[in-house]
Formats: structure tokens, sequence, C-alpha cells
């Protein structure tokens, strides 16, 4: 592994059903986020994470679940699948330098039925 | 509110010069990143700005004025591999990105 690769690439999900969109990183990086991109709309903060253990509420968490056992990990729930969560969804994870640029995996992209 | 704005889509000629504009208007300021976003794949890392000025990479330089709240991306000798969404985005008091909607460029031969 090189980076962030995330699981699936893509997936078409009925409504109601839960999913979790993997996301595994070997870069040692503490920081690791999960964003949603929606068709002209920025990249939308979902949930956070600043070290293993430990996780936070972005600026549309609802309907979403994370967790941080360990460094590499950061899986991402939909307990129960709505069409408005369709969208590209991408995890990220950051170096914790001061500049603290963000690494991206090349993304899920989630349809909900 | 926090806000980021930047054009939505621009078109530019194959060997020419653009400048992609970002302001801004966000509760803190600590630094200022552009992405670049080729269709159906990741955001890749372009350039950082914390101070004011100019940062200058190859064809790619970006400039910053904090007390405008403005930044600009300028892409010189226009190749068709630039054509890609750019993203600007704000690292807010909060140390979080806050991120603009993306500008489209369209590069023409």
């Amino acid at each position: 592994i090189a980076g962030i690769t995330q699981a699936p690439t893509s997936q078409i999900l009925a409504a109601g059903r839960r999913m979790t969109l993997r996301c595994t990183q070997d870069m040692r990086h503490n920081a690791m986020y999960w964003y949603r991109q929606d068709l002209g709309l920025g990249l939308r903060l979902i949930h956070y994470s600043n070290t293993a253990g430990t996780t936070g509420k972005g600026e549309v968490p609802d309907g979403y679940s994370v967790s941080r056992a360990n460094t590499d990990d950061f899986p991402l729930t939909l307990a129960s699948a709505v069409p408005s969560q369709t969208s590209v969804y991408f995890c990220a994870s950051s170096d914790g330098t001061e500049r603290n640029e963000q690494f991206f995996g090349p993304g899920t992209r989630l349809t909900v039925l | 509110g926090q806000n980021i704005d930047q054009p939505t889509e621009m078109t530019a000629t194959e060997g020419a010069i653009v400048q992609i504009n970002c302001t801004y208007q966000t509760s803190g300021f600590n630094g200022l990143f552009w992405y670049q976003q080729h269709a159906g794949e990741a955001p890749t890392f372009l350039s950082y700005n914390v101070l004011d000025g100019l940062e200058e990479k190859g064809r790619f330089s970006s400039f910053l004025s904090r007390s405008k709240g403005y930044s600009y991306l300028l892409l010189k000798e226009l190749q068709m591999k630039d054509s890609a969404s750019y993203l600007c985005a704000v690292k807010d008091s909060n140390y979080q990105l806050i991120w603009g909607a993306g500008t489209k460029l369209i590069i023409k031969p």
C-alpha cells in the first residue's frame, strides 16, 4: 500500500441499508478525515480524527458515524442510508506539520436509491 | 458564517496564462491551500500560502493578501493536461480546512 486506499470504489445501495466505507493509510499520519463532495458544493467535512482513539464531528455529521481503533484505519458507517447521502466520499489524512497538508484517497462513489 | 468564493468555471487557451481568484471570509486564518482535481480523481496539493506574497513553483504561482482576504492561482504556459478543477481551501482558527466549491478550468487548443 502506498498512501491512502478506499473501498469500495463505487456502490449502489438501497435506502435503509447499512453501509461501511473503508479507509486505510500507511503514512502513519495521526489525523484523518472524511469528506463528501457534491456537484456545485465544496468538500464538506463529515467527521475527523486527530489521533487514534478520538473522533470529532465536522460540518455535516448527521447520519454518519466513524471509529478510529488504530492509526491506519478510519471507517465511515451509514447506519440507514438515505438518497441524500448519494455523493462521492473522500478520505484524507494529514501529516501534522505546521502546514498540515491533507492527502486524499481515490474516493468512493455512493448511490443510494 | 464562513465563506470561500471562486468562479465556477473559466476557459483559457493552450499556451496562455490564467488567473483563478479566491476570496474568503473565515473565523481566523492559519494558511491557504490550492489543490488540483481532475475529473473523477482525488484532489492533489498544488500550493500553500501562510504569509502575504507570491509563492512560485514552476508554471504555477500562488499569491496571498491576508488583509484583503484574497488569493489567486496563476497558471502559465497552459497545457491541455491543466484542464481540471482548482480548489481553494482556508485553514481556520480551529485548523480545519474550509473549502471553496472549486473552479473548473477548460483549456482550448
